[in-house]
């Protein structure tokens, strides 16, 4: 069964460049969440997505900004890099409406961050 | 003090042993997810649960709303069920706020 995509997996960058993380969630998903995870921490919710709108916003700093296209894929831009956004960027992808399996969200593998 | 609390922080098991890690939360949810993170940080769900008892194999959850816990079992551990098991909540049949994990080691 298909599963949810991030691209890249990893991702190096220096201090005050610029990354964009890609997600493409499950065939007929509806909904993106990106979540945070430091080393050694709980991962925290960044933003979601329903329906290519924005639904909710968590501890997303203002240099971030994140996107829902047409296709469902997300994009989560990064600008003014800091050494302090070096994480694992998870995506996970759900339906909202009428699948067996609705709210149960599935994780992508994650795209590892790393700021020099 | 977090919304959601796990104990133990760390297990360890030897291979066989019958295994409880615990999940409290102080936050009204729709639904509870216990989750497993292996060493290379890849996530999967194990289980959603908004009431009783759900079973997946060797896997067991329960939760008690009344009480804001739940708690997950391993029967029979193997060592390949070493990894971090995440107890999170989802307030409002959305974003999921995680507990702090327990890293279960199982030893043959």
């Amino acid at each position: 069964a298909a599963g949810v995509i991030q691209s890249p997996r990893h991702l190096i960058k220096e201090k005050r460049e610029t990354a964009t993380l890609k997600c493409y969630p499950i065939p007929r998903h509806d909904t993106v969440y990106w979540y945070q995870q430091g080393p050694g921490q709980d991962p925290q919710f960044l933003i979601s997505f329903y329906e290519k709108m924005q639904s909710d916003k968590g501890s997303i700093p203002d240099r971030f900004s994140a996107q829902q296209f047409s296709d469902y894929h997300s994009e989560l831009n990064m600008s003014s890099l800091e050494l302090g956004d070096s994480a694992l960027y998870f995506c996970a992808s759900s339906s909202l409406s009428g699948l067996a399996d609705a709210y149960e969200q599935y994780f992508g593998p994650g795209t590892r961050l790393t700021v020099t | 003090k977090n919304e959601v609390e796990q104990s133990p922080q760390n297990l360890t098991a030897q291979e066989g042993e019958f295994i409880t890690i615990n999940c409290s939360y102080s936050v009204g949810i729709s639904a509870l997810h216990w989750l497993q993170q292996h060493p290379g940080g890849g996530i999967v769900s194990l289980f959603m649960l908004s009431s009783g008892k759900k079973k997946h194999g060797r896997l067991i959850a329960t939760i008690n709303i009344q009480e804001k816990h739940s708690s997950l079992h391993i029967t029979a551990s193997h060592p390949r069920d070493s990894a971090v098991y995440i107890c999170a909540v989802s307030p409002n049949a959305d974003k999921l706020i995680f507990g702090t994990g327990t890293r279960l080691q199982v030893f043959p």
